[in-house]
């Protein structure tokens, strides 16, 4: 079956550009996270869906971003306003519920700020 | 809270020759542990993962490692190191806190094949 898909693969802006960044989950897996991945860094956990809850937005670094889960599938990650250090690969990730943990993971968005 | 360590940003090796990755974890919860691999320009992939069963966890491509609560450790091995074995490796913490299953990465490690 298809696995996680993350369009676009490549994304360049402006400063001061908004930029949405979209996932498409492994049909059926409830849960969704968002990560960053910056140059020769680790993965830096952004936010977690999970079924109809209330979203993990505690990995978020400011106000400019926003996600949000259209009908418990699709999620779309949203930056206003980018900014030079929003550069990165940002990785979509689906696993089939909260008592399985492993993830399965897409291509990334690497995004660039000008 | 949590936390994982990757004691090594980079290990080199030669081929043919055992492969030691490092990863210390901390969790106020029974964690869950996984090792990931990223090959250059390649999504992650998992390797294996610990779920509280059996301590000795064997994965994908000959990857084993071994949960050890005493030590707080759960380091990746392979007896045998191949050419298709150079990519970053991931230690991964996931424990149920304040009832949200929180994920956390380690920093990486580096592992370079030398022919």
């Amino acid at each position: 079956g298809a696995g996680v898909s993350q369009s676009p693969s490549n994304k360049v802006t402006e400063k001061g550009k908004d930029v949405e960044l979209r996932c498409d989950p492994i049909s059926g897996h409830t849960a969704l996270y968002w990560y960053r991945q910056s140059l020769g860094q680790g993965l830096e956990f952004l936010i977690y869906f999970q079924g109809n809850s209330a979203p993990d937005k505690s990995g978020l670094p400011s106000d400019r971003f926003s996600a949000e889960r259209t009908g418990g599938s699709v999620s779309t990650l949203t930056i206003q306003r980018t900014q030079q250090e929003d550069s990165a690969v940002y990785l979509c990730a689906s696993s089939p519920g909260t008592l399985y943990n492993e993830q399965f993971f897409g291509p990334g968005t690497r995004l660039t700020v000008l | 809270a949590q936390s994982v360590t990757q004691l090594d940003s980079h290990v080199s090796v030669s081929e043919g020759t055992p492969v030691l990755l490092r990863c210390n974890y901390s969790s106020s919860y029974s964690p869950s542990l996984f090792w990931y691999v990223q090959h250059p320009n390649k999504g992650l992939q998992l390797l294996l993962k610990y779920t509280s069963a059996a301590t000795l966890v064997k994965g994908i491509n000959g990857f084993e490692a071994e949960f050890k609560k005493s030590e707080t450790s759960f380091h990746l091995t392979k007896p045998s190191a191949h050419m298709s074995d150079a990519a970053e490796y991931f230690c991964v913490v996931s424990a149920m806190d304040t009832g949200r299953r929180a994920l956390t990465f380690g920093s990486g490690t580096r592992l370079q094949v030398q022919p």
